[in-house]
C-alpha cells in the first residue's frame, strides 16, 4: 500500500499552461505539505496545511495554489507556467510534529 | 533562522569501509534533527530522528546519529557501507513541536567495490 501518493509521475508541458499535482495520503495524517526540489536537488517547503487550514505559506508565486478537499487529499495548481517552475515536486504528510513521510514526486518539465 | 549546512556535496567510499556524513544546523534552541535518504528518481525515506534524550539514535539500515548541542552536529555514520548505500543523503531540522523542515543541500554517496 503506498501511503503518500503523487499524481502524475511525470509532467510535460509548455509554458503558459495550468496543471495541477495531486497528493493523497492513506495514513491518517493531519498535516500535508507540499516541497519543490530544484535541479540542485535543494529541497524547500512551499505550504503546509493542517486539517483543511493553510499553515505554512512560504515565498510562493500566487501562481501555485494549494487546495486541500479534505485531510486525506492536498492538490497544487500552477498557473501560467514559467520554465523556472521546472523542478520535482514532493507531497508529505505527517502527524502534527512527527516525522514528514514523502511521496516519490512528481517531475514537471516546462518547453 | 534555521539553516543546514552539509559540508561535502560528495563522499566515495569503498563497500565494507565506515561511513560518517557531516551536518550542522544552525538554531537558538535544541531543533527537532533528521536524516532523509533519497534514491534516484525516488522520494525521501526517514532513517532515523532526534527530538529528545539519548543522543546517540539508531535508524534504519543500520546507521545511527549521534547529536552534539557543543557543536551543533548532527552526523550520521554506519560502520559497513554496501553498494545498495549509494544516494544522497540529506539531514533537515524542524523546530520543537513545529512541522517546517529545513533541508540542507545534501551530499551523495558514492560506494565503490
Amino acid at each position: 500500500d503506498t501511503a503518500v501518493s503523487q499524481t502524475p509521475k511525470y509532467l510535460v508541458t509548455q509554458m503558459g499552461n495550468d496543471k495541477s499535482i495531486k497528493c493523497e495520503q492513506n495514513l491518517g495524517h493531519d498535516t500535508m505539505y507540499w516541497y519543490k526540489q530544484d535541479s540542485k536537488k535543494f529541497l524547500k517547503i512551499m505550504f503546509s496545511y493542517n486539517n483543511k487550514e493553510l499553515i505554512i505559506n512560504e515565498t510562493v508565486p500566487n501562481r501555485f495554489s494549494p487546495k486541500s478537499p479534505d485531510k486525506a487529499h492536498l492538490n497544487l495548481h500552477i498557473n501560467s507556467l514559467e520554465l523556472g517552475d521546472s523542478a520535482v515536486y514532493f507531497c508529505a504528510s505527517s502527524q502534527r510534529d512527527q516525522p514528514q513521510h514523502f511521496g516519490d514526486g512528481t517531475r514537471l518539465s516546462i518547453l | 533562522a534555521q539553516s543546514v549546512t552539509q559540508p561535502d556535496i560528495h563522499i566515495t567510499v569503498s563497500e565494507g569501509a565506515s561511513l560518517e556524513l557531516r551536518c550542522n544546523y544552525s538554531y537558538g534552541a535544541t531543533p527537532y534533527l533528521f536524516w532523509y535518504v533519497q534514491s534516484p528518481g525516488q522520494g525521501l525515506q526517514l532513517l532515523l530522528k532526534y527530538f529528545s534524550g539519548d543522543t546517540l539514535v539508531q535508524g534504519i539500515k543500520g546507521f545511527e546519529a549521534e547529536f552534539k548541542r557543543s557543536q551543533s552536529s548532527f552526523n550520521l555514520r554506519k560502520p559497513s557501507v554496501h553498494w545498495s548505500d549509494a544516494a544522497e543523503y540529506f539531514c533537515a531540522v524542524a523546530p520543537p513541536y513545529g512541522n517546517k523542515l529545513v533541508f540542507g543541500a545534501g551530499t551523495i554517496l558514492r560506494v565503490k567495490s
